[in-house]
């Protein structure tokens, strides 16, 4: 079974620029999750899909950071205008939304750096 | 809100040795407890979880044992090897409502050395 696929690996942008990532989770799993992992941090959530509708985004910088996850499937993750404290690695994980089972299961993540 | 405590890293060890990486928690309700691993240059991988009070998780010879007593859901292994030089994360969910989020401690680094 493929696991959680995230592109790019790796970006690099300035500060002010815009920057997206994509994220494509294991087949049949109806819940999508972003988190953001700072350098020496633990992962922590920015917003919480189900199917295509949000569960919870009440971490998400909504002046600068957006989501979407049309037709319930992939995702992708926005930040418009970027600022040097978005320097993190982002992760994508999804789970499979059943209530007992629901394990989550993490992409290889982006690593962005904002100069 | 919940919170996650972990021990601060570096942890060093030699070869063979026993590992304990302590971990307590703060949360309403009765959350689901994790353990993650995250290799160098690899994403987060579920290492092993428990989801009730006294439920022992195991997996690859690593166990924790959800203590609700003492809010705690510490990690142990018998005797370490090389390749488990990674960095750990205790998590919990909580199970309240239709949001499910993992919040996270720190992490741990572990470096074990030959």
């Amino acid at each position: 079974e493929a696991g959680v696929a995230q592109s790019p690996r790796y970006k690099i942008i300035e500060k002010r620029q815009s920057v997206a990532f994509w994220c494509n989770p294991i087949s049949g799993h109806a819940t999508l999750y972003w988190y953001q992992q700072i350098l020496g941090q633990g992962p922590k959530l920015l917003i919480q899909f189900q199917n295509n509708g949000v569960v919870d985004d009440s971490q998400l910088p909504k002046d600068r950071f957006s989501a979407e996850r049309l037709k319930g499937v992939d995702s992708t993750l926005k930040i418009q205008p970027a600022k040097l404290e978005d320097s993190a690695v982002y992760l994508c994980a999804s789970s499979s939304g059943l209530a007992g089972v629901d394990t989550q299961y993490f992409g290889p993540g982006t690593r962005l750096t904002v100069l | 809100g919940n919170s996650v405590t972990q021990m601060e890293g570096p942890v060093t060890l030699s070869e063979e040795a026993f590992l304990t990486i302590n971990c307590t928690y703060t949360a309403t309700g009765y959350p689901s407890l994790f353990w993650y691993v995250q290799y160098p240059g690899e994403g987060l991988q579920l290492l092993l979880k428990a989801t009730k009070a006294d439920d022992k998780g195991s997996n690859k010879g690593f166990e924790a044992t959800y203590r609700k007593e003492t809010t705690s859901f510490h990690l142990e292994k018998g005797s370490v090897q090389v390749s488990d030089s990674a960095v750990y994360f205790c998590a919990l969910r909580d199970n309240t409502g239709t949001a499910s989020k993992l919040t996270f401690g720190t992490g741990t680094r572990l470096q074990v050395t030959l």
